[in-house]
C-alpha cells in the first residue's frame, strides 16, 4: 500500500531563504508526482506535476525534483517571499487518470 | 479517526446517463470541497460547503452538475446528463478551519 510522508509538518522562515520541502513515498511504481500549494479558506492550486519518466520540473522560483529509485521528491523554493506563506500537498498518482494518495502537508510560514 | 471517504471508487456510465457521487467527511468538519481533476490535466476548485450552505461554487462547470449536503454532514455531486468531458478524478476534502483540508481518494468516473 502506497504511503506519502512530508517532512517537515511546518516551517517557518524568514523572508528571502531558499528552502526544500520534503516528500517521500514507499512504493516507487509511480505515474507521476504533484506538488500542490494551499492556502487559508481557498481552493487548491496545482503547481508542478513531474511525469515518472522525469527528474525535475521548474516553474519561475519553484523547482520539484523525482528520485523515483529512492522514493522521494523535493519542492525547492528560491527567495521566499511571504506570499510563498501556504501549506505545500505533495501527492502521487500510481495508475493513469485515476486516484491521488496524499501526503499530509507542509505549513510553510515566510516571516517578513 | 477515520479520514474522508468517497463513493464509489470508480464509476463507469454512458453518455446521457446520470451519475451521484458521495463524499463522507471527516467527523466535526465543516468545510467541504469538491474538485475534480479531467484527463490529466491539473486539479480544478469546484465548491465549498460551510456545514450545509454553498460558500463558493464559482468552479462549477455548467447547470448539469449538482452539488448538495443536507445536514451539514455527507455531500453528493450529481451529474445530470453526462458528457464524454466529464470523465475524469473527483475529489472531496473536509477542514475544520480555513487550514489543513483533507482530502479522499477521489472518484474515477468514465463517461462512454
Amino acid at each position: 500500500k502506497q504511503e506519502v510522508t512530508q517532512i517537515p509538518a511546518a516551517l517557518s522562515v524568514p523572508e528571502g531563504e531558499n528552502l526544500v520541502l520534503n516528500c517521500s513515498f514507499t512504493d516507487s511504481a509511480i505515474y507521476n508526482l504533484q506538488w500542490f500549494r494551499q492556502d487559508p479558506g481557498k481552493g487548491l492550486t496545482s503547481l508542478l506535476l513531474i511525469q515518472s519518466s522525469q527528474r525535475e520540473q521548474t516553474s519561475g522560483r519553484l523547482n520539484a525534483s523525482l528520485d523515483k529509485s529512492s522514493g522521494r521528491s523535493t519542492l525547492y523554493i528560491a527567495a521566499s517571499q511571504p506570499g510563498d506563506s501556504a501549506t505545500y500537498l505533495c501527492a502521487v498518482e500510481m495508475d493513469s487518470n485515476y486516484q491521488l494518495i496524499w501526503g499530509a502537508g507542509t505549513k510553510l510560514i515566510i516571516k517578513p | 479517526e477515520a479520514g474522508v471517504t468517497q463513493f464509489p471508487s470508480h464509476s463507469v456510465i454512458e453518455k446521457g446517463q446520470t451519475v451521484t457521487l458521495r463524499c463522507d467527511p471527516i467527523s466535526g468538519h465543516d468545510n467541504l470541497y469538491w474538485y475534480r481533476r479531467v484527463m490529466g490535466k491539473e486539479i480544478k476548485f469546484l465548491l465549498h460547503f460551510v456545514k450545509e450552505s454553498k460558500q463558493d461554487e464559482s468552479g462549477m462547470p455548467n447547470n448539469r452538475f449538482l452539488a448538495e449536503r443536507t445536514g451539514g454532514t455527507y455531500s453528493t455531486l450529481k451529474v445530470q446528463p453526462a458528457e464524454l468531458e466529464d470523465s475524469g478524478v473527483y475529489f472531496c476534502a473536509s477542514s475544520v478551519s480555513s487550514y489543513e483540508q483533507y482530502f479522499g481518494p477521489g472518484t474515477r468516473l468514465t463517461v462512454t
